[in-house]
């Protein structure tokens, strides 16, 4: 069964840039048949797509969020990463990585346990 | 404000059944089969109940079913039991250019 597990620092100072990564274990990114997807919860509030990756580099982001998103994957560490650049109080929240159902089926089946991310001074 | 909307708040006594809605537009809902449904336990991931509408994943309890007409999407819940409070989201398929959005969010209260 496939694992995702977030890791990367939870605290980032206002104007900088978020980084974290995503390791999958139980199943290999280069296997393709899926999309590799970020997605954030602002606190007490809803769900957020950030965007998703393909094992061949193709990146899809949410328009809202385009200008400041890149999303990247490490295919012998089987990882993928996400940056998120100008960072302000508003993009404080858990961050998820997921794994979409398939190529055709691109809503996220599998979860990471979600990671606490606070932008502070 | 999400792109799809659900109500805020439902709730239910044991046993009873429960349908949460979940209204897009034509961009979204109503224009691909392509729902999913999650269920939220406070400081849990989401867990897939629901997919491309109606299908269900293994594991899943057939208590939980979905459907969809129009630009609205409804995940029921029959025979509610007290580990189903939650919350719930219902997530779309919205093309190329915006591809997936989320909805609010439902808090269901098991009474």
């Amino acid at each position: 069964q496939v694992q995702l597990q977030e890791s990367g620092p939870g605290l980032v100072k206002p104007s900088q840039t978020l980084s974290l990564t995503c390791t999958v274990s139980g199943g290999s990114i280069s296997s393709g048949g899926h999309y590799w997807s970020w997605i954030r919860q602002n606190p007490g509030k809803g769900l957020e797509w950030i965007g998703y990756i393909y094992y061949g580099g193709n990146t899809y982001y949410n328009p809202s969020l385009k200008s400041r998103v890149a999303i990247s994957i490490d295919r012998s560490k089987n990882q993928f990463s996400l940056k998120l650049t100008s960072v302000t109080a508003a993009d404080t929240a858990v961050y998820y990585c997921a794994r979409t159902i398939s190529t055709v089926v691109t809503e996220p089946d599998y979860w990471g346990q979600g990671t606490q991310v606070t932008v502070s001074s | 404000q999400s792109a799809l909307t659900q109500p805020a708040s439902m709730s239910g006594s044991p046993g009873q059944s429960i349908t949460i809605s979940c209204t897009g537009t034509s961009n979204d809902v109503g224009n691909y089969n392509l729902v999913s449904w999650y269920q939220q336990h406070p400081g849990k991931a989401p867990k897939l109940v629901i997919y491309e509408v109606t299908k269900r994943p293994s594991g899943v309890s057939n208590r939980f079913s979905g459907s969809k007409s129009g630009y609205t999407a409804s995940l029921t819940i029959s025979g509610l039991q007290p580990e189903d409070e939650a919350d719930y989201y219902c997530c779309s398929y919205a093309g190329d250019s915006t591809s997936e959005v989320f909805g609010g969010g439902t808090k269901l209260t098991v009474l």
